[in-house]
């Protein structure tokens, strides 16, 4: 069984759409991540998630919001998607803090056309 | 909040030679954390390190953290074409519950 899984892998839409990407993790752990990859394979947090609280939002615009309704799942939703939005997303998951190994998801490629 | 520089970006090395990166930063750190992302993948956690001076070893792969804590290596011994990726450092800073990525070094193999 994966470990952490994220749907759909690849998301290929046009710039003004909305979309979302759904992540599920069957570790029991509380604690759940986004993260965008650019191009340069920069990795960068976007949110962080303790037992369904927002605990991370670093800088992302509003058209980004997501959801946890459980400790287990995390969504993504993106409003008016724009050309500089094409990335990899990533959904990761640790035990409780940072601080702990983090298991990630396969990743959502993201292209914007 | 914290950040660390890695280093060198890019890395080609012939199969069967050493690779090492590095991560220094301007604070203590309280730990470090290391993983690899294979092209087309995902970042693997490696191994974390959390004392001063620690060691660690995974097979051909050494772990170091510095004596001050401000830096860290991962040394691969005779590489191997399996070794290819983008390796990372990782810190916790300004929050528990963040952790910032270094740049990666991008590891290729000649076989």
């Amino acid at each position: 069984d994966t470990a952490v899984s994220q749907t759909p892998k690849y998301l290929v839409t046009q710039m003004g759409n909305d979309k979302s990407i759904k992540c599920e993790q069957n570790l029991g752990h509380d604690t759940m991540y986004w993260y965008k990859q650019d191009s340069k394979k920069f990795l960068k947090i976007m949110f962080s998630y303790n037992n369904k609280e927002l605990i991370i939002n670093e800088t992302v615009p509003n058209r980004f919001s997501p959801k946890s309704p459980d400790k287990a799942h995390l969504n993504l939703h993106i409003n008016s998607l724009e050309l500089g939005d094409s990335a990899v997303y990533f959904c990761a998951s640790s035990q409780n803090r940072a601080d702990q190994p983090q298991h990630f998801g396969d990743g959502t490629r993201l292209s914007i056309l | 909040g914290q950040q660390v520089m890695q280093i060198p970006q890019y890395q080609h090395v012939q199969e069967g030679e050493d690779f090492t990166t590095y991560c220094n930063s301007s604070t203590t750190l309280s730990n470090i954390q290391w993983y690899k992302q294979r092209p087309g993948g995902h970042p693997v956690f490696l191994i974390q390190l959390v004392k001063s001076g620690e060691v660690k070893k995974q097979k051909r792969l050494t772990f170091q953290f510095g004596e001050a804590k401000k830096n860290s290596s991962l040394h691969i011994t005779a590489t191997q074409t399996t070794d290819v990726g983008t390796y990372f450092c990782a810190v916790v800073g300004g929050s528990n519950y963040k952790l910032t990525f270094g740049k990666g070094t991008l590891l290729t193999v000649n076989p």
